[in-house]
């Protein structure tokens, strides 16, 4: 099944521990994103990847780091986590230049 | 930045009846729109894709364009409970480095009422 898998979907940390959420995705898509979803602001992309050790900042990429060292995985890494980082995170994929986004499941990442 | 805009607020209507929703965008250059369809707690999927004026039809949805009013709307016919979600607009950034950028509205959140 094409599918892209984000782990963990429900994290409660604190502030300063580091984490990294996992993305990975089996359609072999070049295009990988980033977002963070909060109320009343909607969907912002936090970084993208257009292919393997390709990546750069969307609109919100303080506080957070990626990789792309395999062209399935693209992990968001929060080096000190900060409680105004509490959010509903996506990662999408998609073929470049293509229209349609695929969108994880979603992970809730709360930092106390 | 490019804008998108949802300005409405929740929306309900009831079982059978059409839903409308609307959106605007500031980037003149746009040339392609998108509407998602988020339930609560779950991941966006893509329902309409639209690229030239006028009106696109998919099952019970309806996406609209206009360009020169640069504005999008997405119609919902004969309503269903299942219906009952956020909508969100989402125009393909025509210029910048990445090919594959979205810029999003807050969404519409519609609620079907029995």
């Amino acid at each position: 099944e094409a599918q892209v898998t984000q782990n963990p979907r429900y994290l409660i940390t604190v502030t300063g521990k580091k984490l990294t959420v996992t993305c990975s995705q089996n359609m072999n898509h070049e295009y990988m994103s980033w977002y963070r979803q909060d109320p009343g602001l909607g969907l912002r992309q936090i970084y993208y990847s257009m292919n393997v050790e390709v990546t750069d900042k969307g609109d919100v990429p303080e506080g957070y780091k990626v990789s792309r060292k395999e062209k399935r995985n693209f992990p968001l890494i929060l080096e000190s986590p900060s409680p105004n980082q509490t959010s509903l995170y996506f990662c999408a994929s998609s073929n470049r230049g293509a229209h349609e986004q695929f969108f994880g499941p979603g992970t809730r990442l709360t930092v106390l | 930045q490019k804008e998108v805009e949802q300005n409405s607020g929740p929306l309900s209507v009831p079982e059978g009846a059409i839903a409308s929703l609307n959106c605007t965008y500031s980037d003149r250059g746009s040339q392609s729109f998108f509407w998602y369809r988020q339930y609560s707690g779950k991941s966006p999927e893509l329902i309409m894709s639209i690229y030239s004026n006028g009106d696109k039809e998919d099952g019970r949805f309806t996406a609209q364009l206009n360009k020169a009013s640069q504005y999008v709307s997405l119609l919902i016919r004969d309503s269903q409970p299942s219906d009952s979600a956020t909508y969100l607009c989402a125009v393909k950034d025509p210029e910048g480095l990445d090919l594959n950028r979205l810029a999003f509205g807050k969404g519409n959140q519609v609620v079907v009422i029995p």
